[in-house]
């Protein structure tokens, strides 16, 4: 089915590690969206991408990495996790007037 | 920048009543579009309903309407006979071509029975 995937929805970390969250879509979009979504709160803008090999920061790029070597894929590297880094996380593609959200992905760190 | 501001953090309504829920944006362009997003308990972003700035008329999608008033920059959601199941976080979301969009904050709807 034509979307965007995430992938894990779920996961553990311990203060330190560093874990990718992955993103793909399958719909040749060029714009591609990290958002985390803290507890009550609304969504901020981690990362985006306008397409292959060009990636720009958002409001809280701090404590991440992406990377964007294909159309389809848009990788978000969390280095030495934190507890701040506790949150939900989307990934969302565009369209001129479309957009695409994953399911979320729920990062704790402890 | 585009801003996009929803003024209401929470609202509460009996069940079948109608609430509307604001939001206001801040753009210089001309040709855009503008969401609305449904965000229950499950965390899944539901798109409600979706609105083109070149249309004049208002979206609707069966209990689901808009006002939108391009002159004003605003783009208020209605939800007519509300449900129970409409208890959620709603979204303003505002996109230009395929640009960056920008979110509101927020409104936490929840219906009473």
């Amino acid at each position: 089915n034509a979307g965007v995937t995430q992938t894990p929805k779920f996961r553990i970390l311990k203060i330190g590690q560093s874990m990718t969250l992955q993103c793909a879509q399958d719909m040749n979009h060029n714009y591609m969206y990290w958002y985390r979504q803290d507890p009550g709160m609304g969504l901020k803008l981690i990362y985006y991408s306008v397409g292959a090999g060009i990636t720009d920061k958002g409001e809280v790029p701090n404590g991440y990495n992406v990377s964007r070597s294909t159309t389809e894929d848009f990788p978000l590297r969390l280095e030495l996790a934190a507890p701040s880094q506790t949150s939900v996380y989307f990934c969302a593609s565009s369209y001129p007037g479309e957009l695409f959200f994953g399911e979320g992905s729920r990062l704790t760190v402890l | 920048a585009q801003t996009v501001t929803q003024s209401q953090p929470e609202m509460s309504v009996q069940e079948a009543e109608t609430v509307t829920l604001s939001c206001t944006y801040d753009t210089s362009e001309s040709n855009y579009y503008l969401f609305w997003y449904k965000q229950p308990p499950s965390r899944q972003m539901i798109l409600v309903i979706r609105q083109e700035a070149y249309k004049q008329q208002n979206a609707t999608e069966n209990r689901f309407s808009v006002n939108f008033q391009k002159a004003a920059k605003s783009f208020s959601l209605k939800i007519s006979d509300s449900q129970l199941g409409d208890t959620a976080m709603y979204f303003c979301a505002f996109i230009q071509g395929a640009q960056k969009l920008v979110f509101g904050q927020g409104t936490r709807l929840t219906i009473n029975p």
